[in-house]
């Protein structure tokens, strides 16, 4: 099991610039999740997708936009890059409460 | 509404000594908690967890974290330090009464440094 894998690892876009970020997991979980972590202020949820189908706005969605491509896609883009995105991104699965992340993108918007 | 607050967000220890991170928590019906642990440059892992039952949990790497209704508290505590347990730390909460459905909410992360 690769279980949940993101790509790319790293980016560097600039403002204005679009792109797309790609989370796949290999565990059959219903719910995935998109969290963004910028220093000292933890995990913040973006959007998530209780199940195959179905997206909900998360804490802080402004400015991103999600597909559930299929039960084991789930990806997140953004529009029109601004310097306020530059973040790491991490996308989860979920089971019994449990979460799995990802290894993280790393986003640089100039 | 659900919310953690971790006090602290750098905590220093020499190797052998205690660790102890602080978690209090927020939440209008009984919650669920968590302990991630996330080294440099990874992505996060699950550390423990406490669901029902027994209100002492152990996790991996001999941590361990006792729910404590009447404060709400969940704070996560090693008896001695090792060099390997340098990393950041985070306390998350779940509220959601069911499904499959799990949104955690995090705190703010405690940056855990050990000294030789």
């Amino acid at each position: 099991n690769a279980g949940v894998t993101q790509t790319p690892k790293f980016q560097v876009l600039k403002t204005g610039q679009s792109m797309t970020l790609q989370c796949a997991q290999d565990m059959n979980h219903n719910s995935m999740y998109w969290y963004r972590q910028d220093p000292g202020m933890g995990l913040r949820l973006i959007y998530y997708s209780a199940s195959e189908g179905t997206t909900d706005k998360g804490e802080v969605p402004n400015g991103y936009n999600v597909s559930r491509l299929n039960k084991r896609e789930f990806s997140l883009r953004l529009e029109s890059a601004a310097p306020s995105q530059t973040s790491v991104y991490f996308c989860a699965s979920s089971e019994a409460r449990r979460l799995y992340f990802g290894p993280g993108t790393r986003l640089t918007v100039t | 509404a659900q919310s953690v607050t971790q006090l602290g967000s750098h905590v220093s220890v020499s190797e052998g000594a205690l660790v102890l991170l602080r978690c209090n928590y927020s939440s209008s019906v009984p919650p669920y908690l968590f302990w991630y642990v996330q080294y440099p440059n990874q992505g996060l892992q699950l550390l423990l967890k406490y669901t029902t039952g027994a209100t002492l949990v152990k996790g991996i790497n001999g941590f361990e974290a006792e729910f404590k209704k009447s404060e709400t508290s969940f704070h996560l505590t090693k008896p001695s330090a090792h060099m390997s347990d340098a990393a950041e730390y985070f306390c998350a909460v779940n509220s959601n009464s069911g499904g499959s459905n799990y949104k955690l909410t995090f705190g703010k992360g405690t940056l855990l440094t050990v000294n030789p």
